[in-house]
């Protein structure tokens, strides 16, 4: 089956530890994408990657980071230094071709730190 | 002003109801438009892409209005699967295919 596959579901961590969620597609799409949806909030962006080894920041990037050393994965470590990391996180891919822009979104991680 | 806002809702309407949700969005260099379906604690999942000349798929009817700058969605004949969170989306190509989402609009269809 073809799919974006986030891991862990869940996930706990104490404050001033990183955390790296994991995001994996085999849609062979091109572009990836990190996204934040907090209570009440619309998704914000992280950060994205049109190409492998190319990355740019989103308009949320402060205390994040990324890396795309194959076109099927794209992790995303929340670092410390990110204020307030409880959040839902949503990974998402689009193929980016034929005029075809559309984004298909994992199932999310839910980390909470405390 | 938001770059994409929506009708604040909740909607509530019984079964068999027709509703219909708007969204205007700030930006006329926007290029591609969508809507999607959140479920509670889930992912969003794409419902329908937006054509500029309009687009049904069954019970759903997507229009657009490039001049105002307003996307709608309308449903004919609820059901209760339909209870969601909608989320108007607007998409920037020349921004890497970035998405702005609106906050959504939660519809409840009650028996």
């Amino acid at each position: 089956d073809g799919g974006i596959t986030q891991s862990p579901k869940y996930l706990f961590r104490k404050e001033g530890q990183n955390v790296t969620l994991s995001c994996e597609q085999n849609l062979n799409h091109d572009a990836m994408y990190w996204y934040r949806q907090d209570p009440g909030q619309g998704l914000r962006l992280i950060y994205y990657s049109q190409i492998v080894n190319d990355f740019q920041k989103g308009d949320i990037a402060e205390g994040y980071s990324v890396s795309r050393e194959k076109k099927e994965s794209f992790p995303l470590t929340v670092t410390s230094a990110q204020k307030n990391p409880t959040a839902f996180y949503l990974c998402a891919s689009s193929p980016r071709q034929g005029g075809s822009y559309e984004q298909y979104f994992g199932p999310g991680t839910r980390l909470t730190v405390t | 002003r938001k770059e994409v806002e929506q009708d604040p809702g909740p909607f509530n309407v019984p079964e068999g109801a027709t509703v219909a949700f708007n969204c205007t969005y700030s930006n006329s260099a926007s290029q591609s438009f969508f809507w999607y379906r959140q479920d509670c604690r889930k992912e969003p999942k794409l419902l329908m892409s937006v054509y500029s000349s309009g687009n049904e798929d069954g019970r759903f009817t997507a229009q657009l209005n490039r001049a105002s700058q307003y996307i709608s969605l309308l449903i004919r004949d609820s059901k209760l699967s339909d209870s969601a969170t909608y989320l108007c989306v607007v998409n920037y190509w020349d921004q890497g295919g970035k998405l702005i989402f609106g906050q959504g609009t939660e519809l409840s269809v009650k028996p």
